[in-house]
């Protein structure tokens, strides 16, 4: 069975760091692009960042060019998303999504940057 | 930038009459050397991640009732609840993964009337 799970989501304060990480189980994770995608609280989807299977292409929405960085370790299955100068606007539940189309989704994990 | 863009915002149907939501893209996703339209629809429940439940435009994840299904080539789609049903409430976005930045439509709420 295919499982992401998110970890890392938190209350940070605007300007401030965090880094986020999915665990991944159930399939062959270094086969697979992942992705990051996001939803601000009562608002759609966007799209953040994605990767390559083995790490050499990344992908990021303007909006988080140069503050974000999104990386993998396929040794330990994991995804990562190291968040830098934060923002009230990157408010919101992150998800990773196996693949471009993100056939799979973990549940989330949320942060809130504000002071 | 790709724009996707649905409609209607949302729309209320009775149980077991069809519901369809429309969604444009402002350039082709359609990858014409595999011929395949880069295109899916995603279902979100309140409180849950969103759900695959269309690829390629048309074809339908593993699992995925086949009341639910989608349409479309280049720029113009459209997904179909054949027969709604009650857990078929959400939010039913599109999403294309032809290129970067991968784009999502604004979504349709979908309710029963």
């Amino acid at each position: 069975e295919v499982q992401l799970v998110e970890s890392g989501g938190g209350l940070v304060q605007p300007g401030g760091s965090l880094r986020l990480s999915c665990a991944a189980s159930g399939f062959t994770f270094s086969s697979f692009w992942m992705t990051w995608v996001r939803q601000a609280p009562g608002k759609g989807l966007e799209w953040v960042a994605n990767i390559k299977e083995d790490g050499n292409e990344r992908y990021y929405v303007d909006s988080v060019k140069g503050r974000f960085t999104i990386s993998r370790d396929n040794a330990k299955n994991s995804l990562y998303l190291q968040m830098k100068s934060l923002r009230a606007e990157d408010t919101a539940v992150y998800y990773c999504g196996r693949g471009r189309d993100s056939d799979y989704w973990g549940q989330g994990t949320l942060v809130t940057v504000s002071s | 930038d790709i724009v996707m863009t649905q409609s209607p915002d949302s729309l209320a149907v009775s149980l077991g009459e069809r519901a369809t939501i429309n969604c444009k893209s402002s350039q082709s996703v359609l990858y014409r050397s595999n011929n395949k339209n880069y295109l899916g629809w995603y279902q979100q429940k309140p409180g849950q991640p969103p759900k695959l439940l269309i690829y390629w435009a048309s074809t339908r994840e593993s699992g995925v009732p086949d009341r639910f299904s989608g349409s479309g080539s280049g720029t113009d789609f459209t997904f179909t609840i054949s027969s709604l049903q009650a857990e078929d409430v959400a939010v039913y976005y599109c999403h294309q993964y032809y290129t970067t930045p991968l784009t999502f439509g604004g979504g349709t709420k979908v309710e029963i009337k």
